[in-house]
């Protein structure tokens, strides 16, 4: 079992350019989570889906990010237009049932470079 | 705004020593209390899932203890090694997510 695997692990965009940063979940997790790590500050919330579906996305900025999670293949986090601020590790995280009685296996990350 | 505070944010320690440090929550709408080991270059590894008041779990020479009434827990390790060198994190169990602390950074000189 490969575990949670992210790629590219590193992402270099120029300003107003798209990233796109994918998360295979472990065999047999069907939840998936987003988190954002800024410099010098810990994991933030971002979303959460199962398949298909986008079940809690209270920690998404309003505008140009998108996450999806479909039937076939890996997560897709989507950044539009890209800005320096968007520059941070972002972590993929799976489980087979909810963080109320199960622990999440965290992917190695994608560091995103906006130059 | 959910907030998860973790104490203290660094700590250095002989080889030997035994250390603990806190994780504060919300004491109300509680699920579960989450610690992961996140060593440098790696990915956070869990630790412990805790979910009822007065729980313990052990593992090897790291141990936890929670107390959802107060909103605290505390993360043990007996006897430091320098490969118990990471960052500490604690989670709280929101509904359906986790929130997370910042850390505590342990850095064991041997």
């Amino acid at each position: 079992n490969a575990g949670v695997m992210q790629n590219p692990r590193h992402l270099v965009r120029r300003r107003g350019q798209e990233a796109r940063l994918r998360c295979s979940p472990m065999k047999g997790h069907s939840h998936v989570y987003w988190y954002r790590q800024l410099p010098e500050e810990g994991l933030k919330f971002m979303v959460y889906l199962q398949k298909e579906n986008i079940i809690d996305e209270s920690g998404m900025p309003k505008e140009r990010f998108s996450a999806e999670f479909p039937k076939e293949g890996p997560s897709i986090l989507r950044i539009q237009q890209v800005v320096r601020g968007d520059s941070a590790a972002y972590f993929c995280a799976s489980s087979p049932r909810g963080p109320d009685s199960y622990g999440y296996t965290f992917g190695s990350g994608t560091r995103l470079t906006v130059v | 705004i959910l907030n998860v505070e973790q104490s203290p944010q660094s700590l250095h320690v002989q080889e030997g020593d035994s250390t603990n440090f806190t994780c504060s929550f919300p004491s109300s709408n509680f699920y579960a209390l989450h610690w992961y080991r996140w060593e440098t270059a790696k990915s956070p590894e869990a630790l412990f899932v805790m979910t009822l008041n007065g729980d313990e779990k052990k593992k090897g020479r790291i141990s936890a203890t929670l107390n959802t009434k107060e909103g605290y827990s505390y993360l043990y390790i007996k006897g430091s090694q320098p490969e118990d060198s990471a960052t500490y994190l604690c989670a709280f169990c929101n509904t359906d997510k986790l929130i997370f602390g910042t850390g505590t950074r342990l850095q064991v000189f041997p």
